[in-house]
């Protein structure tokens, strides 16, 4: 049971290119979460999948797509990146239990973009 | 505009005393709070949750309280170990997302 894993652990592009990270859970869960971490600025969501088959814009959409290929993966492209995209990503997926309800985040993707 | 704020970047405390963190929020519609803590180059793992219909949740060596009056949450460590060393988010949920703030750095000196 890995629970949520990234790829690429780290990443250099240069500006204008365009690259995909990857996210899978094997929670079975239903909800996943892209979010950027910058420093000052906390964790802001880029984008969510609710569930299989359905996307939605979270506070920071632009500049990206995303694709919930399956239940288990969620996939965040940047299709010509931008310096202003660097930053760490961390994926995370969610369950609900009752009333309790809490994410479980993948270690983080450090993209530098030059 | 922040929903959710931590306004304290950073705070030291020493080995064995309590160590306070605090949080503030806006949406008064929020009704389950959550405390996450990151160590460098890993993601964040969940601490502590308390809904908003209690005022307290205890789990060992940490406490959040809940003032919805003043829309704001605390976070009680006590007592600090260096372990605790970490940057530690609040986080409010709203429908089927997190609002986190901008976390708070706490040292535990030895």
């Amino acid at each position: 049971n890995a629970g949520v894993t990234q790829t690429p652990k780290f990443q250099v592009l240069k500006t204008g290119q365009s690259m995909t990270l990857q996210c899978a859970q094997d929670m079975n869960h239903n909800s996943m979460y892209w979010y950027r971490q910058d420093p000052g600025m906390g964790l802001r969501l880029i984008y969510y999948s609710a569930s299989e088959g359905t996307t939605d814009k979270g506070e920071v959409p632009n500049g990206y797509n995303v694709s919930r290929l399956n239940k288990r993966e969620f996939s965040l492209r940047l299709e010509s990146a931008a310096p202003s995209q660097t930053s760490v990503y961390f994926c995370a997926s969610r369950t609900r239990a009752g009333r309790l309800e809490t994410q479980y985040f993948g270690p983080g993707t450090r993209l530098l973009v030059l | 505009d922040q929903q959710v704020k931590q306004n304290s970047p950073s705070l030291s405390v020493q080995e064995g005393r309590i160590s306070i963190l605090n949080c503030d929020y806006t949406n008064s519609m929020f009704d389950y709070f959550l405390w996450y803590k990151k160590y460098p180059a890993e993601g964040p793992t969940f601490l502590i949750s308390i809904s908003s219909i209690k005022d307290k949740n205890e789990d060992g060596r940490f406490t959040v309280f809940l003032n919805k009056s003043a829309k704001h949450l605390s976070l009680h460590i006590v007592p600090s170990q260096p372990g605790d060393s970490a940057v530690y988010f609040c986080a409010a949920n709203n429908f089927d997302k997190l609002v986190f703030g901008a976390g708070t750095i706490l040292r535990v000196k030895s």
